[in-house]
């Protein structure tokens, strides 16, 4: 079975602090992504990356960056946390038929 | 990616089969159906996609109909832990597509009732 697996499942930070949440997958997947799932908004991409060292924003990169310097690991960064940022990030890889496994997600809460 | 409609909201006995409708008639020749549902709290779950063909997996069928404007997905023995908001999407899938963002719709809530 697919596993992709997310550091924290909950994480209270402080404003202005440097937050980073880690994904891990187990499939061997060329495709990493990072989403954020707010109420009324969806799923919504933040960065992705579709090899080690190579990465592409997605519709709201502002406030993120991400690192890729192994193939099964895909890590976002929050450079100085914001209380706009409070919410569920999930991470995903997709395998060759383009499906997307997601790990269980990091519930934050910037305060 | 085409569009898809689901019923807002269904209900389903314990043991029994949940079957969820999804029209998807402006589907195009390489848009591969994919059905994913998402249980309160926790990250989305991919279940099935297929093309044209009926697929089956350990968790459940897709049957696509003949014209591919529609599809069934079937939980053959739904339990209280298949209640979940179902999500049906069609999206240009199959070998080598690349990295492509999923958008969900508001998908159909499934609740299984004892």
């Amino acid at each position: 079975d697919v596993k992709v697996t997310q550091s924290s499942r909950y994480l209270v930070k402080r404003t202005g602090e440097k937050v980073f949440l880690e994904c891990v997958q187990d499939m061997d997947h060329e495709n990493m992504f990072w989403y954020r799932q707010d109420p009324g908004l969806g799923l919504r991409l933040i960065y992705f990356s579709y090899d080690v060292k190579m990465k592409e924003k997605g519709d709201i990169p502002e406030g993120y960056s991400v690192s890729r310097e192994k193939k099964e690991r895909f890590s976002l960064i929050l450079e100085s946390a914001s209380t706009n940022q409070t919410s569920m990030y999930l991470c995903a890889s997709s395998g060759l038929a383009n499906e997307q496994f997601f790990g269980p997600g990091t519930r934050l809460t910037v305060l | 990616d085409a569009k898809t409609t689901q019923p807002t909201s269904m209900d389903c006995a314990e043991g029994r089969a949940a079957n969820l409708p999804c029209n998807h008639s402006t589907i195009s020749g390489n848009e591969y159906v994919y059905w994913y549902r998402q249980i309160h709290s926790q990250g989305p779950q991919y279940i099935i996609h297929g093309l044209k063909n009926n697929e089956t997996n350990e968790m459940a069928s897709l049957i696509i109909t003949e014209d591919r404007k529609s599809s069934t997905l079937i939980l053959p023995h739904a339990t209280l832990r298949d209640t979940a908001v179902y999500y049906c999407i069609v999206r240009v899938g199959g070998m080598f597509q690349g990295a492509q963002k999923l958008v969900f719709g508001q998908g159909t809530r499934l609740t299984i009732n004892p």
